[in-house]
């Protein structure tokens, strides 16, 4: 079967720089995606990987391995408005999103 | 960039009624949409695919009698629950591919509809 792993809860400071994994076994692979998603609001798009890499876009970073069916997003220098849960989602050979449960993130003054 | 515009955010109805909610891409065509459906602490669940001209496809125990999808414009799709009972309370969440940024077909979300059946 096809399964997408992430945490389902982390804590950080604000200020600081938290990793949120990501783990995926599916029927191929035509990309990741990490969506943002604020609480009782519709997610929004962060960053999308399909090669290999480190993709950076400003505090957000997000880094792909194919190989090892890995993604992580880093988040840097912290705000309190990053509280939120952040979902990652494979295409799948199919061309169709699977989506991980969503990783809670809580930042603490 | 594009927009996706759902409406209506919030609704309460009783049970055995039927609600319609309303997908909507501005300044972009959309031949194809997608209808989640959202349970607290819960990942999406991709409920069913419209096709513009065409009948929507439904994923595997998804009721489409229960769940009326009418993708009737290249910018409109409807999403009509009919007869809703209370377990059909949730977060409906549209969206649409927007090809943004670099051709990656990035889906692009509506603001979520969220239908609380008394």
């Amino acid at each position: 079967g096809q399964n997408i792993d992430q945490p389902t809860e982390m804590t950080a400071t604000e200020g600081a720089i938290v990793q949120i994994n990501c783990t995926y076994q599916t029927s191929g692979f035509n990309g990741l995606f990490w969506y943002q998603q604020h609480a009782g609001e519709a997610p929004t798009f962060l960053s999308y990987n399909v090669l290999d890499g480190l993709e950076e876009k400003g505090r957000f970073s997000s880094f792909l391995s194919r190989s090892k069916g890995y993604s992580y997003l880093l988040l840097k220098e912290l705000q309190m408005k990053d509280s939120a849960s952040y979902l990652c989602a494979v295409v799948d050979s199919n061309y169709q999103l699977i989506w991980g449960a969503g990783t809670k993130l809580i930042i603490k003054p | 960039g594009a927009v996706v515009s759902q409406h209506p955010s919030w609704v309460i109805c009783k049970s055995g009624t039927s609600v319609k909610i309303e997908c909507r891409s501005l300044d972009f065509q959309a031949t194809t949409m997608f209808w989640y459906r959202q349970f607290p602490k819960q990942s999406l669940m991709l409920m069913a695919t419209s096709n513009e001209g065409s009948k929507a496809t439904y994923e595997q125990g998804v009721e489409k009698d229960k769940f009326l999808i009418n993708h009737a414009s290249l910018t409109l799709s409807t999403l009509t629950v009919t007869s809703a009972h209370p377990e059909d309370s949730s977060f409906y969440i549209c969206s649409a591919r927007t090809g943004e940024p670099s051709g990656a077909n990035v889906l692009t979300f509506g603001a979520g509809s969220r239908l609380t059946v008394l």
